[in-house]
């Protein structure tokens, strides 16, 4: 059974702490992406990787942090830099960036700043 | 500055009418639209798309129209249903080697039995 999964799906973190939030896909996709959503807004990309060993940051990276060592894991690092922390993240992944693919996303993280 | 927009947060439809969500955009470069679906706390679905060479794209209950000179996408959806209740966000695609999505803010559809 293909998809993505996004865990935990509720997170709560003190102030000044980091915290990772893991993605993992099993649909052989080689591109994927975070996004955060707050509310009334559309969803906001952080950072997106379209191959191994490889990411790029979107228009909002400033306190985040990504790796992808391995093509089914693409975990974001919240760091204790971004003033503005609570939100719904979601990670999403296509099949590739050259085509007309639509992005598929897990069911997202809440997370929350206490 | 919001390259896609979707001026109405909220619309409410009898159940059986016809639902139209609209969304501008503002990049000429866009090739590529597409509409998704999300139920609260959960993450979006893909549900229709259009390329920008067309105007228009049927798929079931779903219908989404493009006018390219007005920079303007509609999504119809006939007859609704109450299923149908969702935000529903608006995406496109630019023609850059990273393709990738800029959303809208969403509208969030309500049908009513």
């Amino acid at each position: 059974d293909g998809g993505i999964t996004q865990s935990p799906k509720y997170l709560f973190r003190k102030e000044g702490q980091n915290v990772t939030l893991s993605c993992e896909q099993n649909l052989n996709h080689d591109a994927m992406y975070w996004y955060r959503q707050d509310p009334g807004q559309g969803l906001r990309l952080i950072y997106y990787s379209q191959i191994v060993n490889d990411f790029q940051k979107g228009d909002i990276a400033e306190g985040y942090s990504v790796s992808r060592e391995k093509k089914e894991s693409f975990p974001l690092t919240v760091t204790s830099a971004q003033k503005n922390p609570t939100a719904f993240y979601l990670c999403a992944s296509s099949p590739g960036t050259g085509s007309y693919n639509e992005q598929f996303f897990g069911p997202g993280t809440r997370l929350t700043v206490l | 500055d919001q390259q896609v927009k979707q001026n109405s947060p909220s619309l409410s439809v009898q159940e059986g009418r016809i639902s139209i969500l609209n969304c501008d955009y503002t990049n000429s470069m866009f090739d590529y639209f597409l509409w998704y679906k999300k139920y609260p706390a959960e993450g979006p679905t893909f549900l229709i798309s259009i390329s920008s060479i067309k105007d228009k794209n049927e798929d079931g209950r779903f219908t989404v129209f493009l006018n390219k000179s007005a920079k303007h996408l509609s999504l119809h959806i006939v007859p609704s249903q109450p299923g149908d209740s969702a935000v529903y966000f608006c995406a496109a695609r630019g023609s850059g080697s990273a393709r990738q999505l800029t959303f809208g803010s969403g509208t969030q559809l309500t049908v009513l039995p």
